[in-house]
């Protein structure tokens, strides 16, 4: 159980384009969704956090307009990275929460990522 | 705060061998910890976690510590497999939020 998909897997585009990415929890709703991106050799960052139904909220520093997120329903949650430019390029990790009340209230379930190539 | 790293640090161990991979956590008000395994191309795997009430937590063939006096976390993998090669990550909780903060990571090389 708590599979989390991300689609696509890799993409690569030309610079000035928009690029969409989904995250999708498979077997469970979840009512939070993250957004990571991840450089080679560094770390996770997170981006923005998403509840559904309502704005996401950023990071300091990480652009809203430039990387649009959307949680529309309680199973899939988008990012938009719009005008993508070659300082884009990274790897793309959403995760989800459930918000269930417990042991698994603050457990994220990490999808397997989607690698941007911007040209 | 968030960790970044350029040059992540290797553990070379012998297959076979226990390792111990450490972290050092930023916010004292952290209440839940989690080890995530990270393999090339791939999101990061959980392995186990530990709430901030708890000071060891059992899995099998690994083992979390937690030391909130000096705000360090250690995993311990006993018995090291080539399998478990990969770059592992610690990452803290914040209460406010309740978001993720992620350390640097670690890269765990097995030798058979």
């Amino acid at each position: 159980g708590a599979v989390v998909s991300q689609h696509p897997s890799r993409v690569i585009c030309k610079s000035g384009t928009s690029v969409k990415i989904e995250c999708r929890s498979l077997d469970f709703q979840a009512t939070t969704m993250f957004w990571y991106r991840q450089f080679p050799k560094q770390s996770l960052m997170l981006m923005a956090t998403s509840n559904e139904g309502s704005k996401a909220t950023y990071e300091q520093g990480v652009e809203k307009d430039k990387f649009l997120i959307n949680h529309a329903s309680l199973t899939l949650s988008t990012l938009t990275v719009t005008s993508a430019h070659p300082e884009d390029s990274s790897f793309y990790i959403c995760s989800a929460r459930e918000g269930a009340s417990g042991g698994r209230a603050n457990e994220q379930f990490f999808g397997p990522g989607t690698r941007l190539t911007v040209l | 705060g968030e960790s970044v790293g350029l040059h992540l640090p290797t553990l070379s161990v012998q297959e076979g061998d226990n390792s111990i991979i450490n972290c050092a956590y930023s916010n004292s008000a952290s209440d839940y910890f989690i080890w995530y395994k990270q393999e090339s191309g791939k999101g990061p795997q959980f392995i186990i976690d530990i709430r901030s009430n708890m000071d060891k937590r059992q899995g099998q063939r690994v083992t979390v510590l937690l030391n909130k006096t000096v705000k360090h976390l250690s995993l311990q993998i006993a018995a090291t497999q080539p399998g478990d090669s990969a770059v592992y990550f610690c990452a803290e909780n914040h209460p406010r939020g309740n978001k993720l903060v992620f350390g640097a990571g670690t890269i765990l090389r097995v030798k058979s």
